[in-house]
């Protein structure tokens, strides 16, 4: 697709299940990154990918949450027994560009708002 | 450690009207900074990318200005239209190789008819 793709787009789940979020980058990106945004607050990261690989997972709140990415695309991220306030909407951004030792733009998806009850 | 400061929090203005919103940074090695406008709802968008060697650059109503020694770096809208309304994030990447830009926790502006 032409830009960055999640799903769901909303997701409602009881406290104590795993639930799963996708991102779909741009094709051809190769930087991949998740942040979460809690109601009216800033981003916060969560891990970065480069390829396949996450060098950056530091910003992982708890052993709860995991992400994968595979075949240098889509990405999952994982959350196991979920908590109230794992509750937030989870954002997906790529790029495509890392000139140097810097990045390049992000581009974000629409995010994946996640309600835990 | 990376820091980026944004004032104000928030900002109600009257349809029309001119603004501008702030951004001091701490990182470096500097590389560049972006500001992002986010409508609820939405993922972050990129207005504009200020690099070193930039002092100020436009894209329509939305004006960037950097000053690289003190580390500040502003946002002016101008004529604000009701499609202002959005938060506006400054986002700054380093050379230190560490591929995670350091956003600030944005400003949250409100156009008022």
């Amino acid at each position: 697709g032409a830009g960055v793709s999640q799903s769901p787009s909303n997701k409602v789940t009881e406290k104590g299940k795993d639930v799963e979020l996708r991102c779909d980058p741009i094709s051809g990106h190769t930087a991949l990154y998740w942040y979460r945004q809690s109601l009216g607050q800033g981003l916060e990261f969560l891990i970065y990918f480069q390829g396949n690989s996450a060098p950056d997972k530091s910003g992982l709140p708890s052993d709860r949450f995991s992400a994968e990415r595979t075949g240098g695309s889509v990405s999952t991220l994982t959350i196991q027994r979920t908590q109230q306030e794992d509750s937030a909407v989870y954002l997906c951004a790529s790029s495509g560009r890392t000139s140097g030792r810097t990045t390049g733009e992000l581009f974000f998806g629409e995010g994946s708002r996640l309600t835990v009850l | 450690k990376n820091q980026v400061e944004q004032s104000p929090q928030s900002l109600i203005i009257l349809e029309g009207k001119n603004c501008t919103l702030q951004c001091n940074y701490t990182v470096s090695p500097f590389s560049n900074l972006r500001w992002y406008k986010q409508d609820t709802g939405r993922g972050p968008v990129s207005l504009t990318i200020m690099t070193f060697s930039e002092n100020t650059k436009s894209n329509g109503r939305y004006t960037a200005t950097l000053d690289a020694d003190t580390k500040q770096s502003s946002l002016h809208i101008t004529a604000s239209q009701l499609s202002d309304s959005a938060s506006y994030i400054c986002v700054v990447s380093d050379e230190g190789g560490s591929y995670i830009p350091t956003f600030g926790r944005g400003t949250s502006l409100i156009v008022h008819p």
